[in-house]
């Protein structure tokens, strides 16, 4: 089956412009999840989808992140304006069974290739 | 924020075991322990998880102690496509939080 895609797979930008990267799931997966890797760091939870309402966004900072999922499918997520420490990967994620389901059943998270930005 | 300790990194030889450990003493009695490792310019990608027993897959097997306050995950036979980082990740609040994992380097 095809993977989680990602579109671009590198950007540079200066800051204070604005970026957006687009995020297609595994068909049929209602969750899907977007990322910040920072090199060396774990993966950090930006945002949190289930179909096309979000269940967590507390680590997103909405002064300058935004995401949306409209049609429940696609999603993209968008900085405006950027800063030089948003450089990182951002990863999106899909899977199957609802979110918050981690603790009763096995709800794998499939990864897609992430986005490298580079804000100079 | 990750609830789990691991080393930053190991060393392994091509065709040996290796063993991953994990300490997560704050786990609940319902969390499941997730694995997941990540590739070189890759995104991660999911290995194994467990809640009590002891569970193997066709990638590798998992250890839980029996009070889970820590795991190991175990790779049978090490080989180069293994070396990866290896996040050890205690499902509190049903979502992944990432750690530092440990970084796997396997020689040839």
């Amino acid at each position: 089956e095809a993977g989680v895609a990602q579109s671009p797979r590198y950007k540079i930008i200066e800051k204070r412009q604005s970026v957006a990267f687009w995020c297609n799931p595994i068909s049929g997966h209602a969750t899907l999840y977007w990322y910040q890797q920072i090199l060396g760091q774990g993966p950090k939870l930006l945002i949190q989808f289930q179909n096309n309402g979000v269940v967590d966004d507390s680590q997103l900072p909405k002064d300058r992140f935004s995401a949306e999922r409209l049609k429940g499918v696609d999603s993209t997520l968008k900085i405006q304006p950027a800063k030089l420490e948003d450089s990182a990967v951002y990863l999106c994620a899909s899977s199957f069974q609802l979110a918050g389901a981690l603790r009763s059943s096995y709800n794998e998270q499939f990864f897609g290739p992430g986005t490298r930005l580079t804000v100079l | 924020d990750a609830k789990t300790t691991q080393p930053n990194s190991m060393e392994s030889n091509e065709e040996e075991p290796v063993h991953l450990p994990c300490n997560h003493s704050t786990i609940s009695g319902t969390d499941y322990i997730h694995w997941y490792r990540q590739l070189p310019s890759q995104g991660p990608e999911y290995v194994i998880h467990g809640l009590t027993s002891n569970v193997n897959n066709r990638m590798a097997s998992l250890a839980i102690a029996e009070d889970r306050k820590s795991s190991t995950l175990i790779l049978h036979r090490a080989t180069l496509r293994d070396a990866a980082v290896y996040y050890c990740i205690d499902t509190s609040y049903g979502k992944l939080t990432f750690g530092q994992g440990t970084i796997l380097t396997v020689h040839p």
